[in-house]
């Protein structure tokens, strides 16, 4: 069974940093692109952050660009998001996601597995 | 980056009736577009993805349409466990972006 589970989340002070992470199983991590998605409370979805199965690429929104890093461990099989100079409207919950493929390509065309949800809230 | 507007952001419907949610996308998308369920509390599951092509295990009453910058999802004849937050989401450039969602409320 695909599982995702998140940690690291918890209350961290205005310009505080916090690492977030995801770990994997059930799946071969290193074959697959992975993401971050926050969801600010009572509001909608934002893509965070991706990164390919090898690590090398790299993808952020530009809302976060600059304070946040994603990487991935994949002897661990555990996916990273590093926040720093966090704001207040970085509060959410922190999702880690899976890429899903297309069969026979490695283009991602949605996310097909979801973590729980790790909720990081900044406030003084 | 690529912009998607979701509309409506709420909708009240019946049980059986047939709905239909529009994402309309700032520029062409190809066929890069996903939908999206999510009932609160919960992450979000995955529904269509490529426009119309139904996640395993999805019923049949889901279905997606569109090209370009135009998408719409519909649902035939919802069903009481249907009631729940929509969104759609893009991949055809490298930042992701969601719909802003679309709240299906019971009439």
């Amino acid at each position: 069974e695909v599982q995702l589970l998140e940690s690291g989340g918890g209350l961290v002070q205005p310009g505080g940093s916090l690492r977030l992470s995801c770990a994997a199983s059930g799946f071969t991590f290193n074959n697959y692109a992975m993401s971050w998605v926050r969801q600010a409370p009572g509001k909608g979805l934002e893509w965070v952050s991706g990164i390919k199965g090898g690590g090398g690429n790299t993808y952020y929104a530009d809302s976060v660009k600059g304070r946040i890093t994603i990487s991935r461990d994949n002897s661990k099989n555990t996916l990273y998001l590093q926040m720093s100079s966090l704001r207040a409207e970085d509060t959410a919950v922190y999702y880690c996601a899976k890429a899903f493929y297309g069969s026979g390509s490695f283009y991602t065309l949605g996310f097909d597995c979801w973590g729980q949800g790790a909720l990081v809230t900044v406030s003084s | 980056d690529i912009q998607l507007t979701q509309s409506p952001s709420f909708l009240s419907a019946s049980v059986g009736d047939r709905v239909t949610i529009t994402c309309r996308a700032s520029q062409g998308i190809s066929s890069y577009l996903a939908w999206y369920q999510q009932k609160p509390g919960k992450a979000p599951k995955l529904l269509i993805y490529s426009v119309s092509t139904l996640q395993s295990g999805v019923p049949s009453r889901f279905s997606g349409s569109g090209s370009g910058t135009e998408f719409t999802l519909t649902i035939s004849s919802l069903q009481p466990e249907d009631f729940a937050t929509y969104y759609c989401q893009q991949f055809n450039s490298d930042q992701y972006t969601f719909g802003q969602g679309t709240k299906l409320e019971i009439k």
